[in-house]
């Protein structure tokens, strides 16, 4: 198992622009999160699927944010009309549940201009 | 409210001293988990200890150990005979006794060779 992988890497967008974001997961792990991490701050949680549900949402994702996991696999996290305030980088991690801790992917890095 | 606090941002240590990153949390909840995380510099994300609130016995990882004292609601990091790979920002977290990770701010740690 090659650990969790995110892609891109990174994405430089347009102010008003759509963006997605890929996470494939440890395939043994049923939980999947998202989180967005600020420069100087620590993460922030997003969202956490158990399978192909949803289960949780913060408030900080906004109607303009949509994530989806599809069969329970991969997942993707999109932004539309995405703001600068969106500039962050966006951590996906999963796991067996919060108890076992997160393996988390290497982030994909968003800037907005 | 629910929170993790790491009141130090930025600590240093000579090559194969000691040293201790502090963290607190607030809860209520009784039965949780807490994590320290460490973040090398454009790396994930690396689980570094784990912790059960209901264990009464601190958490050891080889050179990494936790003071966990569940009624000061304090949970330390302790990092013997340091090395040069162990320069990172550290994160606390716990789990609150849900499925998502709160994190504090972080700290930044220097390895002076």
């Amino acid at each position: 198992d090659t650990g969790v992988s995110q892609n891109p890497r990174h994405k430089i967008t347009k102010r008003g622009q759509n963006v997605t974001f890929r996470c494939d997961p440890i395939s043994e792990h049923n939980r999947l999160y998202w989180y967005r991490q600020t420069l100087g701050q620590g993460p922030e949680f997003l969202t956490y699927f158990q399978n192909e549900a949803q289960l949780e949402k913060s408030r900080l994702l906004s109607d303009r944010f949509s994530a989806e996991r599809p069969k329970g696999s991969f997942s993707t996290l999109e932004i539309q009309r995405t703001e600068q305030g969106d500039s962050a980088m966006y951590l996906c991690a999963s796991s067996f549940g919060s108890g076992y801790g997160y393996t988390f992917g290497s982030g994909t890095r968003l800037t907005v201009v | 409210a629910q929170t993790v606090t790491q009141s130090q941002p930025e600590m240093s240590v000579q090559e194969a001293e000691t040293v201790t990153l502090s963290c607190t949390y607030d809860t209520s909840e009784s039965d949780y988990y807490l994590f320290w995380y460490k973040q090398p510099p454009s790396r994930q994300m690396i689980l570094v200890i784990r912790q059960e609130a209901y264990k009464q016995q601190n958490a050891t990882e080889n050179r990494f150990s936790v003071n966990f004292q569940k009624a000061a609601k304090s949970f330390s990091l302790k990092i013997s005979d340091s090395q040069l790979g162990d320069a990172a920002m550290y994160f606390c977290a716990t789990n609150f006794g849900n499925e998502k990770l709160t994190f504090g701010t972080g700290t930044r740690l220097t390895i002076i060779p």
